[in-house]
């Protein structure tokens, strides 16, 4: 059972357009969730994250946004640009668990086009 | 600094070799992970140190053999690995206890691995 979804494997937009990734989660548990960037060959970088206790994080062109209720976060990109396209993770992890490790979704791979 | 140092980046080893992956931090995260990576695929989690004690292994085979000597380093123990072992390696770290930075696990590079 796959308890964090990315339901768009990849997703294209223009350079300067907003970028926006999607995920869902099923386990109420999760109170952290991440955002990771992933280039072929490299280890995820942290982009952002947000506790459950906001429904707002932001960072420079990177904002995301959880809706607890619908157990939804997304991920917004302004504007975008070339060097933003990689595969976006997206991460959960619930806090008092100790370190449990990351559970991932699949990924979106985001492509941006002049 | 947020870096995680892993070495070698490129591995390639014999099914009847021994080798192994390193991993630094320095930190001060007493949580480090031991992920894997396929082409195509989230990291998959491996092992977890909590200060310096195995506190997850998920159920990954015997040939694997992880190491924490200390609070700093990480390492990956290979023995008798099978082609399909062949993945990127990840080491990660954080923080104990919580918090919006005690939660974030940051990633090495990765140890691009292949068994022949």
């Amino acid at each position: 059972d796959q308890q964090v979804k990315q339901n768009s494997p990849s997703l294209s937009v223009q350079e300067g357009r907003i970028s926006i990734l999607n995920c869902d989660y099923t386990n109420s548990m999760f109170d952290y969730f991440l955002w990771y960037k992933k280039y072929p060959a490299e280890g995820p970088t942290f982009l952002i994250s947000i506790s459950s206790i906001k429904d707002k994080n932001e960072d420079g062109r990177f904002t995301v946004f959880l809706n607890k209720s619908a157990k939804h976060l997304s991920l917004h990109i302004v504007p975008s640009q070339p060097g933003d396209s990689a595969v976006y993770f997206c991460a959960a992890l619930y806090s008092g668990g100790g370190a449990d490790g990351l559970t991932f979704g699949k990924g979106t791979h985001l492509i941006i086009q002049p | 600094d947020t870096e995680v140092t892993q070495t070698p980046k490129h591995l390639v080893m014999g099914m009847t070799n021994k080798k192994s992956l390193k991993c630094e931090q320095h930190m001060g995260h007493r949580a480090m992970y031991w992920y894997k990576q396929k082409a195509k695929k989230p990291p998959e989690l491996m092992f977890v140190y909590s200060y310096e004690k195995l506190s997850i292994n998920e159920s990954v085979p015997s040939r694997f053999s992880p190491e924490c000597p200390n609070s700093s380093l990480l390492n990956l123990h290979l023995h008798a690995l099978q082609p399909e072992d062949s993945a990127l390696y990840l080491c990660a770290s954080s923080h104990m206890g919580g918090g919006l930075s005690g939660n974030t696990i940051y990633f090495g590079e990765g140890s691009w691995l292949t068994v022949v």
